[in-house]
């Protein structure tokens, strides 16, 4: 079965760190990954898109890294600000899922001014 | 300009009731996406539209009909709603191909009462 995994379920950090958010997937053939930042009562808003073929996105204070062989990808995120605060949803697109997406659980992070 | 956009926002209905949401696209996207996020914030995917023909249809009951007049619109019919119907429903978009980043709408919030 294809899933998708996040850790932390939940993370607070004061302002100013830097914080790294893990996803897993269990198969390795992938088309692409999404992360996607969800504020309470809000839909989602896109952050970073990796294709299969890349090992790394970037967008201003955040990284997002890819190693399909291992089954992960980490979102870093630099100098974390409270607006930062949000849940963090990792979307992973497998080969034989087609056009669709399995969504990770989410990670909850709260930065602290 | 909104991308991706759904309608209402909040809906608030009867067991036994039968109801719609709408859902409208203007990025010129192909493919369209339902999803469903219950109480535990967890993400599933429904439905999804290529071309106005159903790609895949989860473990979804038959209460739940998409409807696509065009490219730009899914539509999500409910029939006969029951209390565990109660979530968030989102919309998505995308184009087909070998990137197929999603952009979602905002989500409307169905209480069954």
């Amino acid at each position: 079965k294809q899933e998708v995994t996040q850790i932390p379920a939940a993370l607070s950090v004061p302002e100013g760190e830097n914080l790294v958010l893990n996803c897993s997937f269990t198969d390795s053939a992938i088309y692409n990954l999404q992360w996607f930042r969800q504020d309470p009562g809000k839909g989602l808003t896109s952050l970073l898109l990796i294709q299969s073929s890349q090992r790394e996105q970037t967008s201003g204070r955040l990284n997002a890294s890819l190693d399909k062989s291992s089954g992960r990808s980490t979102l870093y995120i630099a100098a974390s600000q409270p607006g930062d605060s949000a849940t963090y949803l990792c979307a992973v697109n497998y080969y034989n899922y087609g056009q669709n997406f399995v969504f990770g659980p989410g990670t909850r992070l709260s930065v602290l001014p | 300009d909104t991308a991706v956009s759904q309608t209402p926002k909040y809906l608030v209905t009867q067991m036994g009731n039968d109801k719609s949401i709408k859902c409208e696209q203007n990025l010129g996207h192909d493919t369209m996406y339902w999803y469903k996020q219950d109480s535990k914030k967890f993400l599933k995917i429904m439905f999804s539209y290529n071309n106005k023909e159903l790609i895949i249809n989860e473990t979804v009951p038959n209460r739940f009909s998409p409807k696509s007049p065009d490219k730009a619109h899914l539509n999500l019919h409910i029939n006969s709603l029951e209390l565990g119907d109660s979530a968030v429903y989102f919309c998505a978009s995308t184009l087909s191909g070998r990137v197929y980043e999603q952009y979602f709408g905002p989500g409307t919030r169905l209480t069954v009462t």
